[in-house]
């Protein structure tokens, strides 16, 4: 049972539009949620975080929205550039002694020159 | 020094063999992470390591030994792997368990064969 979606496998956006990568989550325990971004051949680098208890967070180019009610989250990337192309992984920890990550199965995302 | 560091980054091994994947930190970091990742699929925690003593282990096969010698360093022992091991490793640390934000490392590339 996947409690971290990620619906799009994959997502094309031209140079200077605005990349929206989606994910949806099950577990009303997550009290934080992670985006990483993932070059081939090397490890997820973290993106940027939202807790729970906000709605929106914004760093640079990059802001993450959650709308709780629909368990839901997204990355907006403005304006997208060719080095944004890169697989986007949604993750997400629970409350709790454990708190791990849990990830989504990834978007990739192209950015057309 | 903001990095973990995996060796070696790729590793091409028999099936009677015996491996050892290497991981290390110095941001002083207190939790350190073992995942597996196929292709096209999210990451998978295999174990954690909170104060170089065993926290996590999600049902790894024996395998599959991880050590903590000290708190810098993070090792993966591997022996009798079957060819369906073959995935990208990856190594994570953290303050403490569970603080947001990983820092990962690029992975070693496992081929069993």
């Amino acid at each position: 049972d996947q409690q971290v979606k990620q619906n799009s496998p994959s997502l094309s956006v031209q140079e200077g539009r605005i990349s929206i990568l989606n994910c949806d989550y099950t577990n009303s325990m997550f009290d934080y949620f992670l985006w990483y971004k993932k070059y081939p051949a090397e490890g997820p680098t973290f993106l940027i975080s939202i807790s729970s208890i906000k709605d929106k967070n914004e760093d640079g180019r990059f802001t993450v929205f959650l709308n709780k009610s629909a368990k839901h989250l997204s990355l907006h990337i403005v304006p997208s550039q060719p080095g944004d192309s890169a697989v986007y992984f949604c993750a997400a920890q629970s409350s709790g002694s454990a708190r791990q990550l849990t990830f989504g199965s990834g978007t990739q995302l192209t950015v057309l020159p | 020094d903001t990095e973990v560091t995996q060796t070696p980054k790729h590793l091409v091994m028999g099936m009677t063999n015996k491996k050892s994947l290497k991981c290390e930190q110095h941001m002083g970091h207190r939790a350190m992470y073992w995942y597996k990742q196929k292709a096209k699929k999210p990451p998978e925690l295999m174990f954690v390591y909170s104060y170089e003593k065993l926290s996590i282990n999600e049902s790894v096969p024996s395998r599959f030994s991880p050590e903590c010698p000290n708190s810098s360093l993070l090792n993966l022992h591997l022996h009798a792997l079957q060819p369906e091991d073959s995935a990208l490793y990856l190594c994570a640390s953290s303050q403490r368990q569970g603080v947001v934000g990983y820092t990962f490392g690029s992975g070693t590339r496992l081929t069993v064969v």
